[in-house]
């Protein structure tokens, strides 16, 4: 069974720092690419980073560029999201996503953890 | 980037009628060179994930029920559900995946 579990999250700081973790299991980790989504509360998702199979290749949405780091340890089946410099607007339930298969759609989510930016 | 634009924002349906929704991408995502539409459905319940429905804008998703599909090409896309349920009570999502992917705003689906 595919599983995908977040954690990480939490009550930060505005201009303060996160790391969230993504463990999986049920699947061969190191075979595709995967995904971090967010939603903030009550709001639709926001699509946030992409890192491919083997860590050469990462993309970020222009609203994180320059702060969040993807990341991913294939040996210990876990991807990562660094998060720097927050703000209040990164308030959001964070999933990670698995990639259906190159650069698709996302077939197995997390159930998210929250991360909450304030003073 | 390519915007995506789900209408209406919400719908309410008598069971056993159909629901359509529809995505519109600011730029096309067919990708000529594997005849691809790079577009993806996802229903949501609350306090849930979303759920993959449809990918390549008209692919089932395994263990999605038929009465889910998924039509349309280039920038026009729609999700139909044939014979709403009650378990079908959710908001959906369109996503296209063509470039930086970006999702709809979102259509919340109630019973009627």
């Amino acid at each position: 069974e595919v599983r995908l579990v977040e954690s990480g999250g939490g009550l930060v700081q505005p201009g303060g720092s996160l790391r969230l973790s993504c463990a999986a299991s049920g699947f061969t980790f190191s075979r595709y690419w995967m995904h971090w989504v967010r939603q903030a509360p009550g709001k639709g998702l926001e699509w946030v980073s992409r890192m491919n199979t083997d860590g050469s290749s990462t993309i970020y949405a222009d609203s994180v560029k320059g702060r969040f780091t993807i990341s991913r340890d294939n040996a210990k089946n876990t991807v990562y999201l660094q998060m720097n410099s927050l703000r209040a607007e990164d308030t959001a339930v964070y999933y990670c996503a698995r990639d259906r298969g190159g650069g698709c759609c996302y077939d197995y989510w997390g159930q998210g953890t929250l991360v909450t930016v304030s003073s | 980037d390519i915007l995506a634009t789900q209408s209406p924002d919400s719908l309410a349906v008598s069971l056993g009628e159909r629901a359509t929704i529809n995505c519109k991408t600011s730029q096309s995502v067919f990708y000529s060179s594997d005849n691809k539409n790079y577009l993806a459905w996802y229903q949501q319940k609350p306090g849930q994930p979303p759920k993959l429905l449809i990918y390549w804008s008209f692919i089932r998703e395994s263990g999605v029920p038929d009465r889910f599909s998924g039509s349309g090409s280039g920038t026009d896309f729609t999700l139909t559900i044939s014979s709403l349920q009650a378990e079908d009570a959710a908001v959906y999502y369109c996503q296209h995946y063509y470039s930086i992917p970006t999702f709809g705003q979102g259509t919340t689906v109630e019973i009627k």
